[in-house]
Order: C-alpha cells, then sequence, then structure tokens
C-alpha cells in the first residue's frame, strides 16, 4: 500500500534554532517527492519538488533531501524565523497507469517560539 | 498572476442540511482538485477533473458528495445531505496539466456541520 509517514507529528523550537523533519515513504513506482508549508487557515505552498536523480534541493532557508534508496526525504529549516510556523506536508507521486497519483503525509507541524 | 479563489470562506450548517462550495482556477490550468482536509491531517482528494473531464474521483463518497466542472474551469463541490463527520477544509487546487505539474490551492472553505 502506498503511504507517507512524516516524524515528528509536533515540533517546537526557539527562534534562531535548525530544525529537521522527516519523511519515510512506500510508494511505488515513484515519481517526485514535494513539500509543502501550510500555514493556519490557507492552503499548502509549494517548497520544492524533487525527482529520482535528484537528493538535494534549496529554497531559500529550506533544504530538503532525498534518498531514494532508503525511501526517506528530509527537509532542513536554517535559522528558523516565526513566520517558519505552519505544518511542513510531505507529498509523494506515483504513477498509477496513464495518471499519476499524489499521496500525502499527515504533516509537522512546527511551532517556532521567540 | 491571480492565485485559486474559493468561496465562501467559512460555513455553518446543521447535519442532513445541504451545502456548496465554488472554485475558481487560476486562468489556463486544466487540471483541478478537491480536497478533504481533517483537522490534524493531511489533504485527502476527492476528486480530480481534467478540463472538465473527472481523471479520478475514487475517494468521493458518491452517495452525499457532487462536483461538477461543466466548461472545464470554474467547479462546484456538493455535499447533500451533510454529516457530523463532514465537517473539514475543503480545499481546491489547480495545474497547468496534470498531477505532475506543481499544484496551486486556493485557502479553502472551512465547513463545520452542528
Amino acid at each position: 500500500k502506498n503511504q507517507v509517514e512524516q516524524s515528528p507529528q509536533s515540533l517546537i523550537i526557539l527562534e534562531g534554532k535548525n530544525c529537521t523533519l522527516q519523511c519515510n515513504y512506500t510508494v511505488s513506482p515513484f515519481s517526485n517527492l514535494r513539500w509543502y508549508k501550510q500555514d493556519t487557515g490557507r492552503g499548502p505552498v509549494s517548497l520544492t519538488i524533487m525527482t529520482f536523480s535528484e537528493n538535494t534541493k534549496s529554497n531559500g532557508r529550506y533544504t530538503a533531501t532525498l534518498d531514494a534508496d532508503t525511501k526517506q526525504s528530509s527537509l532542513h529549516i536554517t535559522a528558523s524565523q516565526l513566520s517558519d510556523s505552519a505544518s511542513y506536508i510531505c507529498v509523494v507521486s506515483a504513477k498509477t497507469g496513464s495518471n499519476y497519483q499524489l499521496i500525502w503525509g499527515a504533516g509537522t507541524k512546527l511551532i517556532i517560539k521567540p | 498572476e491571480a492565485g485559486v479563489a474559493q468561496s465562501p470562506r467559512y460555513k455553518i450548517i446543521e447535519k442532513r442540511q445541504s451545502v456548496a462550495f465554488w472554485c475558481n482556477p487560476i486562468s489556463g490550468h486544466a487540471t483541478l482538485y478537491w480536497y478533504q482536509q481533517i483537522l490534524g491531517q493531511g489533504p485527502k482528494l476527492l476528486i480530480q477533473f481534467q478540463n472538465n473531464g473527472v481523471v479520478d474521483d475514487s475517494q468521493l463518497p458518491k452517495d452525499r458528495f457532487s462536483a461538477e466542472r461543466l466548461k472545464g474551469v470554474d467547479s462546484t463541490l456538493k455535499i447533500q445531505p451533510a454529516k457530523l463527520e463532514d465537517s473539514a477544509v475543503y480545499l481546491c487546487a489547480s495545474s497547468l496539466q496534470g498531477a505532475m505539474a506543481e499544484a496551486f490551492f486556493g485557502q479553502g472553505t472551512r465547513l463545520t456541520v452542528v
């Protein structure tokens, strides 16, 4: 069964600190992996998208890594800011027939404290 | 570029009543999605349209939910009759072409069924 699991479920860190969020998936056949940021009361916004051959991608203070062999991804946030408080959702795309299916994780809720 | 527009932002109804949500995708986007997001969970795909045709509605509870995209642009999602467990945020998203393209989300409609 195609699944995406994220950890931790929630995380509280102090402003300025770094943190790493984890995503493990059992999705086949794998097409790509995306990280979304979802602020409270808003729709998700894409941070990064990685294909099978990419193992790292950055977007400002966000750096995503992908290990397609172990089926793991991480999202590292450097020098956190209060505006980073949000849910971070890992999404894996699988090719099913002629269509692509997106499998969503439950997200990690990140709280940045001043 | 205008984003995905959804209305209403909030809706409170009694169980067994009916409700409809409206979505206007980004101009030129062929693919439109409706997602249901229950508090603390990742979004769950209800239905995916490609222009005015349905690509995937495997998780849509068809006994009470319906959706249409008659002219391949705007879309409406209807629930009739609503149940308590339908309380959730309903997100609309659009992409240029298919699930491989980046999806852009609206702010969502928060539905409370009492």
